[in-house]
């Protein structure tokens, strides 16, 4: 089915754990975005690429690296996992073309640090 | 730089009344306009969009928005509401240039009430 692929659903992690947040389209979109939502925040955007091997910082990019080696795959790296990254992370991925009304949403990844 | 308000965190109405979602938006630039719906545990959806032309968008659900550029407004309407609009709902603007990136408002939950 296309679309945007988010793995896991849901993980907790130990303050000071490292993992990666898994994201794929098959769309052949060339923008992808990671953004993260909180309670009465909204979603605010992590990272972003507009092309592989093109990242760029969005408005809250500490304490997350993200790389883009291939079209299809935008994943996202938690260093040193800290409470307050506990959110609701969502990929999301587009056409350039489409000047942000095309966007494909993955179903979430629920991280909670303890 | 851009950003977005949506005055009001939370609606509740009653089913089958009108209801207005409020949305301002700032930006020293020309954007692109959009309305989220997020229903309970699940990514985001479009619901409609403000590219250019006529300034009354409709969505195939009987939601319309209308962009007032004075006022820079986004407004989003239903004249009456259904159980199933329950739902959070999200403001958004992207620049007609450079990358796709979206930026939300903070949301409005609007919670209809049988």
């Amino acid at each position: 089915n296309a679309g945007v692929t988010q793995t896991p659903k849901f993980q907790v992690l130990k303050t000071g754990q490292s993992m990666t947040l898994q994201c794929a389209q098959d769309m052949n979109h060339e923008y992808m975005s990671w953004y993260r939502q909180d309670p009465g925040m909204g979603l605010r955007l992590i990272h972003y690429s507009v092309g592989a091997g093109i990242t760029d910082q969005g408005e809250v990019p500490n304490g997350y690296n993200v790389s883009r080696s291939t079209t299809e795959d935008f994943p996202l790296r938690l260093l040193s996992a800290a409470p307050s990254q506990t959110s609701v992370y969502f990929c999301a991925s587009s056409h350039l073309s489409t000047g942000g009304y095309g966007y494909t949403f993955g179903s979430g990844t629920r991280l909670t640090v303890v | 730089a851009q950003s977005v308000t949506q005055l009001d965190s939370q609606v509740p109405v009653f089913e089958e009344a009108p209801v207005e979602l409020r949305c301002n938006y700032s930006s020293s630039v020309s954007v692109y306009l959009f309305w989220y719906v997020q229903y309970p545990n699940q990514g985001l959806q479009l619901l409609l969009k403000y590219l250019s032309g006529s300034t009354l968008v409709e969505s195939i659900n009987g939601f319309e928005a209308e962009f007032n550029k004075s006022q820079t407004s986004f407004h989003l309407r239903k004249p009456s509401v259904h159980i199933s609009d329950t739902a959070e709902y999200f403001c958004a603007v992207s620049l007609r240039t450079g990358a796709n990136n979206l930026f939300f408002g903070t949301g409005t939950r609007l919670t209809v009430i049988p």
